[in-house]
């Protein structure tokens, strides 16, 4: 496809379980950005990688999220032991570079429901 | 922490009525972007403006960045039912500049009544 691409777009889960979140950003994008929704809210940032640079891992709330990136191509975004305030829709976006006026694409989300 | 104020959070009107957001912030940016969401979906991109005063114009959008770079307005004449959804602005700072990495407000929701 064209866009970003997300998977699960949904995922439910029991709280103490471990979660995983995928993106598939545009082809030849080097820039991957991950952000976290509460719901009707503003993003929050979590995590930024570019190229072979070590990521910005300066979002990210608590040590039970963690993200790679292999390939420079596809990320996965892990959530240990999931909480219910993790609840959130999860945001990936990707631009062709980084810098501050570059387009990020964004896309769907995942909806993560900790219960 | 840099923040970015938006008002107002909520916002119901009929169609034909304008309406003006807002963005404010205590810290300069390099540049803000505004975004429209609308349910299921990601953000898409509206505008970007980089130069304090800039003025652009989106058919009936028209945004306007300060000119001390802290703040910026949306401003929609003759709102359509097609206009409703989420306003986001976000900004990326001289630090992360780089980077890319944006600082969004909360958002205003936008409902057009027709």
């Amino acid at each position: 496809g064209a866009g970003v691409s997300q998977s699960p777009s949904n995922k439910v889960t029991e709280k103490g379980k471990d979660v995983e979140l995928r993106c598939d950003p545009i082809s030849g994008h080097t820039a991957l950005y991950w952000y976290r929704q509460s719901l009707g809210q503003g993003l929050e940032f979590l995590i930024y990688f570019q190229g072979n640079s070590a990521p910005d891992k300066s979002g990210l709330p608590s040590d039970r999220f963690s993200a790679e990136r292999t390939g420079g191509s596809v990320s996965t975004l892990t959530i240990q032991r999931t909480q219910q305030e993790d609840s959130a829709v999860y945001l990936c976006a990707s631009s062709l570079e980084a810098g501050g006026a570059r387009i990020q694409y964004f896309g769907a989300g995942t909806r993560l429901s900790v219960l | 922490t840099q923040l970015l104020e938006q008002s107002p959070q909520f916002l119901s009107i009929q169609e034909g009525e304008n309406l003006t957001v807002y963005c404010n912030s205590s810290s300069v940016f390099s540049s803000l972007q505004w975004y429209r969401q609308e349910p299921g979906e990601g953000p898409v991109l509206l505008v970007t403006v980089v130069t304090g005063g800039e003025v652009k114009k989106l058919k009936r959008l028209t945004f306007q960045f300060g000119d001390a770079r802290k703040d910026s307005s949306l401003h929609i004449t003759a709102a359509q039912p097609g206009d409703t959804g989420l306003y986001l602005c976000a900004g990326s700072s001289r630090g992360s500049s780089n980077t890319g990495k944006l600082i969004f407000g909360q958002g205003t929701t936008l409902q057009v009544k027709p």
